[in-house]
């Protein structure tokens, strides 16, 4: 069974360059998961999908990043203008279920730098 | 009282060794407790994980030791191996809450 597809693996970007990410989640896994992780820490949640409805953004930053999975399966996550700041691996994730105990499963992540 | 807080934050093991990380939390609340192993380049993945109806749960060389009354948990890696050189994260959640909490991560290195 293929796991989560994220790409690209890398990005470099000059600031205030947008910029793009995509996850491809297992089949059958109904909620995905943005997660942000910079180094040497855990992850951080940004935006919880659940089908194709974004059920938790709350710490989404709204003002420079968007998010959507379009038919309930793939996701883009969109950063623009981006900041130095948002130099970072961000992670995708997908669970059958959407309860606090069902496992997460976490594709490998594109690690962004900005210039 | 969301944060689980987890040390070391580095550890370094003799091959053969036992590897021991500690996590504490205050949440009453949660009721899962897995945790998450990462290499470098790749997302983290489940490792091992236990419930507070039980005190200890072991899977190969992996054991989640549960303290309920002191709200700690930890991971003890028996017969530790170079090929476990890895981050490790706890983290905690619960059925009525879907994000799950993580601790800051230990980058352990076991020393042929």
């Amino acid at each position: 069974e293929a796991g989560v597809v994220q790409s690209p693996r890398y990005k470099i970007i000059e600031k205030k360059q947008p910029v793009a990410f995509w996850c491809n989640p297992i089949s059958g896994h109904n909620t995905l998961y943005w997660y942000l992780q910079n180094l040497g820490q855990g992850p951080e949640l940004l935006i919880r999908y659940e089908n194709e409805e974004a059920v938790d953004d709350s710490q989404l930053p709204k003002d420079r990043f968007s998010a959507e999975r379009l038919k309930g399966v793939d996701s883009t996550l969109k950063i623009q203008p981006a900041e130095l700041g948002d130099s970072a691996v961000y992670l995708c994730a997908s669970s059958f279920e959407s309860g606090g105990t069902d496992t997460q499963y976490f594709g490998p992540g594109t690690r962004l730098t900005v210039l | 009282q969301q944060q689980v807080k987890q040390s070391p934050q580095s550890l370094i093991v003799q091959k053969g060794g036992i590897s021991i990380i500690n996590c504490a939390y205050e949440n009453t609340a949660f009721d899962y407790f897995p945790w998450y192993q990462q290499f470098p380049g790749k997302g983290p993945a489940l490792l091992i994980a236990i419930r507070p109806d039980v005190s200890e749960k072991k899977e190969g060389r992996f054991t989640i030791s549960f303290n309920k009354s002191a709200k700690q948990f930890s991971l003890h890696i028996m017969d530790s191996q170079p090929g476990d050189s890895a981050t490790y994260f706890c983290a905690a959640s619960s059925d009525s809450n879907y994000q799950l909490i993580w601790g800051a991560g230990t980058k352990l290195i076991i020393k042929p």
